[in-house]
């Protein structure tokens, strides 16, 4: 298995710009999550997905973000409209639930630079 | 508290050597814990769970005290490749699948 893809890696946009970060998560795999780093924050949940229902979205910072899984191979997190604040890497896991929390695998992550 | 807290660090410690971090935690009624490892401009990796009898791995040893509510990493006979981020991982809790992670804490071994 190729295991989590993130698209793109790298990306450089303007204030104001919409900006998609896509992900595939691990086949078979029931659970997924948005996550976002920074250096002042670290690590922070943003929203989870399982069985591709969105299960808590209490991490999201304002409503400019929005998140869909429409199946359970694609998930997309955008920004509308971003901000230089948004700046960060941000990662998507994914995780086969089975009862408890597991591993979660990470992607390779998005670095969103927004000037 | 914070949910989770840990040391920023960064710890120098020379090559060889034995070093310890340690991670509080404030869900006094999560169940599982997790060590993450991060290398500079890559994602965490899980390295080790940590379940209420502690494990070891190697090197590498994790103990849990729930009456202090903190878990711990040891590492042991330290290697320049040891050299990374340590993030401690506790459950989200209130029934959530999410991984709430600590800020890190750097570790750098000095040849």
């Amino acid at each position: 298995d190729a295991g989590v893809i993130q698209s793109p890696r790298h990306e450089v946009t303007e204030m104001g710009q919409e900006v998609t970060l896509r992900c595939k998560p691990i086949s078979g795999h029931n659970s997924l999550f948005w996550y976002r780093q920074t250096m002042m924050r670290g690590l922070e949940l943003l929203i989870y997905f399982n069985n591709n229902v969105p299960i808590d979205d209490s991490g999201m910072p304002e409503d400019r973000f929005s998140a869909k899984m429409p199946n359970a191979s694609f998930s997309t997190l955008k920004i509308q409209p971003s901000e230089p604040r948004d700046s960060a890497v941000y990662f998507c896991a994914s995780s086969h639930r089975s009862g408890g929390s597991t591993e979660a695998f990470f992607g390779q992550g998005t670095r969103l630079t927004v000037v | 508290r914070k949910e989770v807290e840990q040391d920023p660090g960064p710890f120098n410690v020379p090559e060889g050597a034995t070093v310890a971090f340690n991670c509080t935690y404030s869900n006094s009624a999560s169940q599982s814990f997790f060590w993450y490892r991060q290398d500079c401009r890559k994602e965490p990796k899980l390295l080790m769970s940590v379940y209420s009898s502690g494990n070891e791995d190697g090197r590498f040893t994790a103990q849990l005290n729930r009456a202090s509510q903190y878990i711990s990493l040891l590492i042991r006979d330290s290697k320049l490749s040891d050299s990374a981020t340590y993030l401690c991982v506790v459950p989200s809790g209130g029934g959530a699948d999410g991984l709430t992670f600590g800020k890190g804490t750097h570790l750098i071994i000095q040849p």
